[in-house]
Order: C-alpha cells, then structure tokens, then sequence
C-alpha cells in the first residue's frame, strides 16, 4: 500500500463547477500537507500549505485535511478552463522528505 | 536568476554510460530535494540535502546513484552504468527550510537507449 494515495481521474467538468479533489494517507505522522498544480512540460507549483486539521482558504481554493480520517481535500470554486491541470497532494514525513500523491488530471471545458 | 535551474535539460545517453545531473537551487535556499517523476505519476522522491549535509537518501534506487552539494549549493545527481528503466524526468526543488515551500525546476528529460 502506498503511504499516500490518490485518484488519478481524469476528472472533467464543465466551467464554473466546484471541483473536489481527494487523497488519503496511511502514516498518521504526517503533519504538513499541501497541493501543488503542475501544468503539462512544467514543474509542480505550491497552490495550499496547511498544517493540521481544519480548513484554509485562498481565493477560489479551499483546503481541508481531517487527521482524524487521514484524509485531505481540496475543493475549487468557479472552475476555468486555465485550472486544467494535475493536481497533487503531497505530505512532508516526519523524516523532512516529501511525498507525493499520484495525481489527479483535471480538464475544466468552456 | 530568480528559480531553481537544471541542467542539461534533455539528456540521451547510451546504456552504461555515466551521466552527471546539476541543479542550482534559489539563492540563500538551504534545502535542496532531488526526485524523480515518470509519465502520469508523481514525483518520487530520491534523496535531500540541508546544506551540504544528505539528510536523507533513502529514495535513490540502487548504489549507482549518488547525490552531493559540497558547498551547500550546487547539487549533482550521478547516475553510474545508466540502464533503460533509468529513463525518467529528473526534478530539483529547492526551500528555504526544512518544512518549507519547495520550489521546483524544470527538470531534465533523462532518455536511455
């Protein structure tokens, strides 16, 4: 099992949905969690930092993570077309390493 | 410059032969990661630095990779006797600190044949 684990999708919506995107964890050390936005032929860019449970919002991204269920989510409001993207969780272990999810491929059709 | 470069960008090596990846970090940045990311994947993890010190090089593959940063700045990632199932993008993300930001490079396209 891998310590992180995320639907690859693809996901597709229509402009203007919510997107929800999701992982789970196994390992409960982990304490960091952010989502990074990679664009195709680019490196992955930080889009959320959160530490801990409850919410975190900027703009039209909100982030959540449930320690409790070893669960995080990210949610996109009024999606557009240029949020078209891989989106990927990753955790810093307890060991200062990142780990990353698999990804989920999200198209947002005008 | 103002990112984390890599460098060569492309690199097409032949089975077996050596191949020697640089990343320069942002300026003042003290940990430097080093991953690799295969098609439709994530990046996988291979080995960080906090200054020049290998905190952690738990994700290389085998023994015939390496990693180094001798003056806490400049990191090469070395591939020994390079194999095909080495072909893959190679990523360098640099952070201030430990738990911070990590930025990433554009990678370099690593193609064995």
């Amino acid at each position: 099992q891998k310590e992180v684990e995320q639907d690859p999708g693809p996901l597709s919506v229509p402009e203007g949905a919510i997107v929800s995107l999701n992982c789970t964890y196994s390992n409960s050390a982990f304490q960091y969690f952010m989502w990074y936005r990679q664009y195709s032929r680019k490196g992955p860019e930080l889009l959320m930092y959160t530490y801990s449970s409850g919410n975190k919002e900027d703009g039209r991204f909100t982030a959540q993570v449930d320690k409790s269920s070893k669960y995080i989510s990210l949610f996109i409001r009024d999606s557009q077309p240029s949020d078209s993207a891989t989106y990927l969780c990753a955790m810093i272990s307890n060991t200062g390493k990142l780990i990353f999810g698999q990804g989920t491929t999200l198209q947002v059709k005008p | 410059g103002a990112g984390v470069s890599q460098s060569p960008r492309y690199k097409v090596t032949k089975r077996g032969q050596d191949v020697a990846l640089r990343c320069d970090p942002i300026s003042g940045h003290v940990s430097l990661y080093w991953y690799r990311q295969a098609l439709g994947q994530g990046p996988e993890f291979l080995t960080y630095f906090n200054y020049e010190a290998q905190q952690d090089k738990s994700g290389l593959p085998n023994d015939r990779f390496s990693a180094e940063r001798p003056e806490g700045s400049i990191s090469t990632l070395t591939i020994q006797r390079t194999e095909q199932r080495d072909s893959a993008m190679y990523r360098c993300a640099s952070s201030l600190g430990g738990r911070g930001e990590q930025y990433f490079g554009p990678g370099t396209r690593l193609t064995v044949t």
